[in-house]
């Protein structure tokens, strides 16, 4: 079944830990997106990436990176974690027209 | 600038009742407009889509008025339920922006039984 996966779902980490939210979907889409969205709150887009070896950064700025080596993975890391980046973490992708489809979320809590 | 504006931010009805939201645009070149669902802990689900060649399309419970020259679209949910409590997102995207989506700020519903 084509679905989209985040990994981990719920992630508790200290101050100035790196880490590396995972994303991969099974549908073969060539965009991707990560979004940053608090508890109910609109949702941010932070970095997109319309095919492989190309990223781009959204409308929020995000001190977070990411890379598109494969068309179906497309993780996002935090070299130095702050309590500031505490959120939750929205992966989705899009192939022809506009319909994005949307991860389960990583609620990310750094103390 | 908040390109995409949703209003109300709550909402509240009773079983049966007819929420309806609604959500104004700015950028002219925008040409899709889809409502997601969101419930707690999960991630957005795309509900219905509309292109403004259309003034209105239904799924199901659900209808999107669409108002071109007023730079407007709705969403009603006919005979509410509780388990359409949710959260609502409006968004709007165009080839022109890139075809990225611009999100309205939210709704919360909630239909009491």
């Amino acid at each position: 079944e084509a679905d989209i996966y985040q990994t981990p779902r719920y992630l508790v980490i200290g101050t100035g830990k790196k880490i590396t939210l995972e994303c991969s979907q099974t549908m073969g889409h060539d965009k991707m997106y990560w979004y940053q969205q608090d508890p109910g709150m609109e949702l941010h887009l932070i970095h997109y990436s319309y095919g492989v070896n190309s990223t781009e950064k959204g409308d929020l700025s995000s001190e977070s990176t990411v890379s598109r080596i494969r068309t179906e993975h497309f993780p996002l890391t935090l070299e130095s974690a702050r309590p500031s980046h505490t959120s939750q973490y929205l992966c989705a992708s899009s192939e022809l027209g506009h319909s994005q489809f949307f991860g389960p979320g990583t609620r990310l809590t750094v103390l | 600038q908040q390109q995409v504006k949703q209003s109300p931010q709550s909402l509240i009805v009773q079983k049966g009742g007819i929420p309806i939201i609604n959500c104004a645009y700015e950028n002219t070149a925008f040409d899709y407009f889809p409502w997601y669902q969101q419930f707690p802990g999960k991630g957005p689900a795309l509900l219905i889509a509309i292109r403004p060649d259309v003034s209105e399309k239904k799924e199901g419970r659900f209808t999107i008025s669409f108002n071109k020259s007023a730079k407007q679209f709705s969403l009603h949910i006919m005979d509410s339920q509780p388990g359409d409590s949710a959260t609502y997102f409006c968004a709007a995207s165009g080839e022109a922006a890139g075809n990225k989506l611009t999100f309205g700020g939210g709704t919360r519903v909630l239909v009491k039984p």
